[in-house]
């Protein structure tokens, strides 16, 4: 069965401290995958598309990278404004257009 | 500013009552989407159009109904809401590309609460 699941479900640091957080994937043939964030009351807003292992992509603090079973988001010295709910998201062949998400990590940076 | 509006933003709706929830872009973005958003559940796709004129059924279609008459509009209608019906819900669009896959771009999303 196709499943994405992401791992802490919440995590707290400090300012300044640098983490991961874990995106696992089973899909069949992964078209590509898709970090966003989600701040309260929003919609989640587009970072990263990865399509193959290997892959990285950077962005001021993130960096996503991919493997063939999963991805990581990567947190370099985070400040309190990186403080809001990641989201992965898969898009395979069984879904055509479709994504499918995993829950979310909710971070929480402390000044 | 180019996006994607929903409307209402929120909404308190008697149970038995008929809504519908409107989504309309401005990308010119062929496919189309809702999906419902549940605490400890994560983003659940209702139901999808990847063009103009067709839809598709998601993960949880049950008691919601969609169209898509042209490219810009994508309405979800609950015929008769349920309590189990609150929830966020966001309407996202994507543009088709031949080659590789490109993101999603989501509303602001409208909270429902069905009581």
């Amino acid at each position: 069965e196709d499943q994405v699941t992401q791992s802490p479900e919440a995590l707290r640091l400090q300012e300044g401290e640098s983490s991961s957080l874990n995106c696992s994937y089973t899909v069949s043939g992964l078209r590509g995958l898709f970090w966003y964030r989600q701040d309260p009351g929003k919609g989640p807003e587009f970072l990263f598309t990865l399509y193959s292992a290997g892959e990285e992509k950077e962005k001021e603090r993130l960096k996503a990278t991919l493997t063939k079973k999963e991805s990581f988001l990567h947190i370099t010295a985070p400040k309190p404004e990186d403080s809001a709910t990641y989201l992965c998201a898969v898009q395979a062949g069984n879904y055509g257009q479709n994504f499918v998400f995993g829950p979310g990590t909710r971070l929480s940076v402390l000044p | 500013i180019a996006g994607i509006t929903q409307a209402p933003t929120s909404q308190i709706l008697a149970a038995g009552r008929r809504m519908t929830l409107r989504c309309t872009q401005d990308m010119r973005h062929n496919a189309m989407y809702w999906y419902r958003q549940d605490l400890g559940l994560g983003l659940r796709l209702i139901h999808y159009s990847n063009t103009a004129g067709t839809t598709g059924k998601g993960e949880v279609p049950d008691g919601y109904s969609v169209s898509r008459a042209n490219t810009d509009d994508f309405p979800l209608t609950l015929a008769s809401a349920v309590p189990s019906q609150t929830s966020v819900y966001f309407c996202a669009s994507k543009s088709d590309r031949a080659i590789g896959d490109t993101e999603a771009f989501f509303g602001q999303g409208t909270r429902l609460t069905v009581v």
